[in-house]
């Protein structure tokens, strides 16, 4: 079974520039999942998706973040204009639906590691 | 405001020692999981445990979950270099399918 892929691996950009990061989750799991880590800490929860609706996306700093997720599938999360505090390494992670047995696996995929110079 | 609490928050340590990781929070969680990430890659599911008390174990290594199912503790017998990662856990409750992550033990192990 494949994993959760993303792309690119590595970005580096200037600040106040735009990029954008994909993933494609496991198949057949309807969960999404954003999140940013800084470099020796946990994964901070940015936005989540349910299928193709946001279930809750309270940390998303929406003035310069954005994520969409059509067809319920493959994800994007964007960020314009970046700051030189959104170095981090950015992780996606899908998981099944409806949290049988209150287990809520996670799975992740490798990360991109975004540098703002 | 529910947090997970984990320490210690580094460890390092000779191969062949023998260590354990705390994972503590004052809510109550439905699981909590554990999660091992490895430099460049992201964190890798290692166990889900459900029921208060439950122990399992994974090869050297061993994991408890609180009776009252508010904290838990790994315990990694005769450490090698390949257990070199950040420890994460992470305890779900039942709403919005979201986890509640610990900030993560820094684990390195020397040969």
């Amino acid at each position: 079974e494949a994993g959760v892929a993303q792309s690119p691996r590595y970005k580096i950009i200037e600040k106040r520039q735009s990029v954008a990061f994909w993933c494609n989750p496991i198949s057949g799991h309807a969960t999404l999942y954003w999140y940013q880590q800084i470099l020796g800490q946990g994964p901070k929860l940015l936005i989540q998706f349910q299928n193709n609706g946001v279930v809750d996306d309270s940390q998303l700093p929406k003035d310069r973040f954005s994520a969409e997720r059509l067809k319920g599938v493959d994800s994007t999360l964007k960020i314009q204009p970046a700051k030189l505090e959104d170095s981090a390494v950015y992780l996606c992670a899908s998981s099944l639906t409806a949290g049988t047995s209150g287990r809520y696996e996670q799975y992740f995929g490798p990360g991109t590691r975004l540098t703002v110079t | 405001t529910q947090l997970l609490e984990q320490s210690p928050q580094f460890l390092s340590i000779q191969e062949g020692e023998n260590l354990t990781v705390y994972c503590n929070s004052s809510s109550v969680f439905s699981s909590l999981q554990w999660y091992r990430q490895e430099p460049g890659e992201g964190p890798v599911l290692l166990v889900t445990v459900v029921t208060g008390g439950e122990v399992k174990k994974l090869k050297r290594l061993t994991f408890q979950f609180g009776d009252a199912r508010k904290d838990s503790s790994l315990h990694i017998t005769a450490a090698q270099p390949g257990d070199t990662g950040l420890y994460l856990c992470a305890g779900a409750t039942d709403s919005n399918y979201q986890l509640i992550w610990g900030a993560g033990t820094k684990l390195i192990i020397k040969p």
